[in-house]
């Protein structure tokens, strides 16, 4: 299953299927991103983060995706769990000030993961 | 560990009430940070404490006051809130040495409703 994130809020997929959520991020200059998983009740934790002199970074089970050509990032979740239902932001960073960050966040897209 | 508590993790209160939410951090991070979150929504910024200096405000009311009384801890005081202010109210850090933009670590947030 994929989202285009902004215009497909919500992602359905079978249990065991990968899924592929999409972020398109505004600013070029952004050189830091961040996929956020939020639990209804919970706050945001943290999953997978990519800087903008990678392409590609792995994690368990994800794979972060980004593209700086067409500002574009994308979260994979290999054989989708129940347990990843979720909301998935992505945030992106506009680099350092005064020592410390400042975090855009996406719109988010809603995971649900049919048994 | 990646942990940051918040207290309480619900709260209601009365538009005349004065309340504080506080959140606390043990990891050594140096910027700490208060976002609002409502239903559906991402996590908005609302202020940020770099080395205990409060360095962004995002254009918040004056009914929300934050106070960083040490590296660890940071508070939000409340007063003479309204309704539409009731949302989940996120705390994070990270550690933003310089030079190096850093991940957020999220608290699990307090559940605010104002009545």
């Amino acid at each position: 299953g994929e989202s285009v994130g902004l215009h497909l809020p919500t992602l359905s997929v079978q249990e065991g299927d990968n899924s592929i959520i999409n972020c398109a991020y505004s600013n070029s200059a952004s050189d830091y991103f961040i996929w956020y998983k939020q639990e209804s009740g919970k706050g945001p934790q943290f999953i997978i983060d990519i800087r903008s002199n990678m392409d590609k970074r792995q994690g368990q089970r994800v794979t972060v995706l980004l593209n700086k050509t067409v500002k574009h990032l994308s979260l994979q979740i290999a054989a989708t769990q129940p347990g990843d239902s979720a909301v998935y932001f992505c945030a992106e960073n506009e680099g350092m000030a005064d020592n410390f960050n400042k975090f855009y966040f996406g719109s988010g897209t809603k995971l649900n993961v049919k048994p | 560990d990646t942990e940051v508590t918040q207290t309480p993790k619900h709260l209601v209160m009365g538009m005349t009430n004065k309340k504080s939410l506080k959140c606390e951090q043990h990891m050594g991070h140096r910027a700490m940070y208060w976002y609002k979150q409502k239903a559906k929504k991402p996590p908005e910024l609302m202020f940020v404490y770099s080395y205990e200096k409060l360095s962004i405000n995002e254009s918040v009311p004056s009914r929300f006051s934050p106070e960083c009384p040490n590296s660890s801890l940071l508070n939000l005081h409340l007063h003479a809130l309204q309704p539409e202010d009731s949302a989940l109210y996120l705390c994070a850090s990270s550690q933003d040495l310089p030079g190096n933009t850093d991940t957020q670590y999220f608290g699990p947030g307090t559940r605010l409703t104002v009545l």
